[in-house]
């Protein structure tokens, strides 16, 4: 089965402990993107990469680091997380990052930082 | 000024009738245009798409698009219970960069 497979689902951790959330999509596709999702602002990208080895910032990317070493993997790493990152995470794939290309979405991670 | 704006809602709708779901976005060289369902804690999953003016329809599900006016709207005819969810309008401008409205929360009673 196609799908984007983030992990957690579900985090409950305090300020300054380093997490990662892992990325996984089965479709060969090269782009990947990571949303945050919080009321009344929609999804808004932090970071998403084109092809392996290739990454970039999106609109609120302060306070998060990607990498993209296979093609399939995009983690998302949060090297000292604070309160005002309590969200809910998605991450995105898509065949390639061109106009006519609709995003696939995992099921979502929600991070609470304490 | 938001760039991709929705009205939040709740739009609440008889079963059966057209629910009429709104978008406008700033960025005049938007290219394509996305709409997408979020059921309550799940994740977007894609409706339609639409690139050229005009009316696209896939089953109950029709998009317009307005680039004169900067418009795109999502119809859904014969609404039912189950399409109450929130609709995600999202406008790709560049090859990278996809924009994402709050989303308007559907209610459709029976």
């Amino acid at each position: 089965e196609a799908q984007v497979t983030q992990n957690p689902r579900y985090l409950i951790t305090v300020t300054g402990k380093k997490l990662t959330v892992t990325c996984s999509q089965n479709m060969n596709h090269e782009y990947m993107s990571w949303y945050r999702q919080d009321p009344g602002l929609g999804l808004r990208q932090i970071y998403y990469s084109m092809n392996v080895e290739v990454t970039d910032k999106g609109d609120v990317p302060e306070g998060y680091k990607v990498s993209r070493k296979e093609k399939r993997n995009f983690p998302l790493i949060l090297e000292s997380p604070s309160p005002n990152q309590t969200s809910l995470y998605f991450c995105a794939s898509s065949l390639t990052g061109s106009l006519n290309q609709p995003q696939h979405f995992g099921d979502g991670t929600r991070l609470s930082i304490l | 000024q938001k760039e991709v704006e929705q009205n939040s809602g709740p739009l609440s709708v008889p079963e059966g009738a057209i629910a009429s779901l709104n978008c406008t976005y700033s960025d005049r060289g938007s290219q394509s245009f996305f709409w997408y369902r979020q059921y309550s804690g799940k994740s977007p999953e894609l409706i339609m798409f639409i690139y050229s003016n005009g009316d696209k329809e896939d089953g109950r599900f029709t998009a317009q698009l307005n680039k004169a006016s900067q418009y795109v709207s999502l119809l859904i005819r014969d609404s039912q219970p189950s399409d109450s969810a929130t609709y995600l309008c999202a406008v790709n401008a560049n090859n990278n960069d996809m924009r994402f409205g709050a989303g308007t929360r559907l209610t459709v009673k029976p």
